[in-house]
């Protein structure tokens, strides 16, 4: 069974501040996804990195795969209240099945 | 906007009662997933189909569940003489292709078994 790992599983900052949300596993994945959450909504796919070392950049938001794609990081730069939210990774394994963790969430208070 | 809609929103229902809840993705998603998630936690996996095909079913999941894809269109998810336990919300997400798995949910059902 593949087990991601995400920490912190709580993460309180002041608007401004960074922030990085790590995911972990013993288990090497084809691709990993981000997606953020918001109460009572579904998750929304934020990025999908998918080569070993690969670093993407969406505005404040930069991902990172581990070079042996068993791990992730997502940093955020100048948190702002906008970016309050659940953040989960989910790791593709065999059968085009995604395995989530437990996700991170994210409180940027103003 | 995915472009998945699930119907409905919520669901109360007693236990041992059954449910069935429904999920439309849009045309192009050959792909379709549900996930179960609770409170705090990820989602975790149900089934997949790929087209009309129910290819991959969690060893978690009862026989009290059981979902289809007639055409390879909209699912549905039946749950069966419910329980407290099965208390969460139901994600189905859709998607584009063979080899991708990038996701797009639909907003989900949230279950509450009293």
């Amino acid at each position: 069974t593949q087990l991601l790992e995400q920490s912190p599983q709580f993460l309180s900052i002041q608007e401004g501040e960074n922030l990085t949300v790590y995911c972990n596993s013993s288990s090497v994945f084809s691709s990993l996804q981000w997606y953020r959450q918001e109460p009572g909504e579904g998750p929304v796919l934020l990025v999908t990195v998918v080569t070993g070392g690969e670093v993407k950049k969406l505005k404040r938001l930069t991902f990172q795969f581990g070079d042996a794609r068993k791990d992730s990081s997502l940093h955020i730069t100048a948190a702002q209240p906008g970016d309050t939210g659940l953040y989960l990774c989910a790791g593709e394994g065999a059968g085009n099945k995604l395995t989530f963790g437990g996700g991170t969430r994210v409180l940027v208070k103003p | 906007d995915t472009g998945v809609s699930q119907d409905p929103r919520h669901k109360i229902t007693k236990r041992g009662q059954n449910v069935t809840f429904r999920c439309d993705p849009i045309s192009e998603h050959n792909r379709l997933y549900w996930y179960r998630q609770t409170l705090g936690q990820g989602p975790e996996f149900l089934t997949y189909f790929q087209n009309e095909a129910q290819l991959e079913k969690s060893r978690l999941l009862s026989d009290r569940f059981s979902a289809e894809r007639p055409k390879g269109s909209f699912s549905t998810l039946e749950i069966q003489r419910t329980e407290q336990g099965d208390s969460a919300m139901y994600l189905c997400a859709g998607g584009r292709g063979q080899l991708n798995t990038e996701a797009f949910f639909g907003q989900g059902t949230r279950l509450t078994v009293v």
